[in-house]
């Protein structure tokens, strides 16, 4: 079956410009998960989704970061007011059940360059 | 917080040969992960294994977790095998923690 998917895969966004980074999880699955990946760094929680709950956002580095799932779906990442720092490649992964510890699945990830 | 250390960091290996790397982690454990990121950024599920032995045809890997660390051995390397392997923990706060990853070349 299909797996995660993600778009746009590549964003380069001015400072200060808003961007919308959209993750469609595998069909079916529960949970859904956030990581920001900078160069030559092992991926980084930023929030967690059961369903349309967003249960743990203590990831997220800053207020100008915000996610929502509103229909337990397709979830969107909005970075506001982009920074340089910013710029990395940003994870989404799935997980069938409503259960942290299970195995989750990977997209391939959203590169953003704030230039 | 919980450390999660991989070695080695960079690995560079004739194909066909074998080749065994390490996942250390500092505090129990419910989950484990291997992943392998491809050139082009994909995280492709290894295996998820909190403890115990499995093997998928040329990869297998073990967790030991009541000494906390993780193996994954790689048989007969191909040149597709490159890439970065990262083993990851769910930690207290019931996070997926990645360690810092072992960077694999395999030359022709």
């Amino acid at each position: 079956g299909a797996g995660v998917s993600q778009s746009p895969r590549y964003k380069v966004a001015k400072r200060g410009q808003d961007v919308a980074l959209r993750c469609d999880p595998i069909s079916g699955h529960v949970s859904l998960f956030w990581y920001q990946q900078a160069l030559g760094q092992g991926p980084e929680f930023l929030t967690y989704f059961q369903n349309e709950a967003q249960l743990d956002k203590s990831g997220l580095p800053s207020d100008r970061f915000f996610a929502e799932r509103p229909e337990g779906s397709v979830s969107t990442l909005k970075i506001q007011r982009t920074q340089q720092e910013d710029s990395a490649v940003y994870l989404c992964a799935s997980s069938l059940v409503p259960d942290r510890g299970s195995e989750q699945y990977f997209g391939p990830g959203t590169r953003l360059t704030v230039t | 917080g919980i450390q999660v250390e991989q070695s080695p960091p960079d690995l560079i290996l004739q194909e066909g040969a074998n080749s065994t790397l390490r996942c250390n982690f500092s505090d129990s454990v419910n989950n484990l992960q291997w992943f392998h990121q491809n050139p082009w950024g994909q995280l492709i599920n290894l295996f998820y294994i909190p403890s115990g032995t499995k093997q998928n045809g040329r990869l297998s890997a073990t967790t030991v977790a009541t000494e906390r660390y993780s193996l994954l051995y790689i048989s007969s390397s191909q040149t597709t095998d490159s890439g970065v392997y990262f083993c990851a923990v769910l930690t207290g706060a019931n996070n997926l923690f990645f360690g810092t990853g072992t960077r694999l070349t395999v030359i022709p």
